[in-house]
């Protein structure tokens, strides 16, 4: 059973492009978490998405950044007009179950904007 | 503002010794507190975890402590070994199931 695929693992862009984040959660599972970790800090919360929904997206900056979680494929994070800041790592990680106990995170997306 | 405190970047034991990791939190709304441990480029591996209605969680070498009146929580390992040589973060849920994470800290096992 494979685990929470994220790819690329290393996205490399410059200011202003877009940057698309896919994540494909394990089998089974249909809640989808993105968190994201700058540099010297814990991971922050950015959207909650259940298989076409966005459950809670309270953590996502209100403009450049979307999510979605379709019916067939795997979730995107997609942010555009990337700048500087929006360097760091993103997590993503899925759930069988809508508790958010335990967690299953990928191995992430280092995203460097020059 | 920090919800969710790890005040030790980091914390240095020898082999067999016992390490104790801590965190402290400030929103009394919290009901799971949860450890993750992560190794350089992977994502964060669930450790252990403990309700707030309870004050002692046990998994084999790893324990967890929770204070509600302290508002403070701890990871223990005994014995440790090298290859728990991790970032450790102490982790709350909260509404709608987000979790909170603190910075971390990153522990060394020394052989």
């Amino acid at each position: 059973n494979a685990g929470v695929m994220q790819n690329p693992r290393h996205l490399v862009r410059r200011r202003g492009q877009e940057a698309r984040l896919r994540c494909s959660p394990m089998k089974g599972h249909s809640h989808v978490y993105w968190y994201r970790q700058l540099p010297e800090e814990g991971l922050k919360f950015m959207v909650y998405l259940q298989k076409e929904n966005i459950i809670d997206e309270s953590g996502m900056p209100k403009e450049r950044f979307s999510a979605e979680f379709p019916k067939e494929g795997p979730s995107i994070l997609r942010i555009q007009q990337v700048v500087r800041g929006d360097s760091a790592a993103y997590f993503c990680a899925s759930s069988p179950v809508a508790t958010g106990v335990e967690l299953f995170f990928g191995s992430g997306t280092q995203l460097s904007v020059l | 503002d920090q919800q969710v405190k790890q005040n030790s970047p980091s914390l240095s034991v020898q082999e067999g010794r016992i390490s104790i990791l801590n965190c402290d939190y400030t929103n009394s709304m919290f009901d799971y507190f949860l450890w993750y441990k992560k190794y350089p480029a992977e994502g964060p591996t669930f450790l252990i975890s403990i309700s707030s209605i309870k004050d002692k969680n046990e998994d084999g070498r790893f324990t967890v402590f929770l204070n509600k009146s302290a508002k403070h929580l701890s990871l223990h390992i005994v014995p440790s070994q090298p290859g728990d040589s991790a970032v450790y973060f102490c982790a709350a849920r909260g509404s709608n199931y987000k979790l909170t994470f603190g910075k971390g800290t990153l522990l060394t096992v020394n052989p």
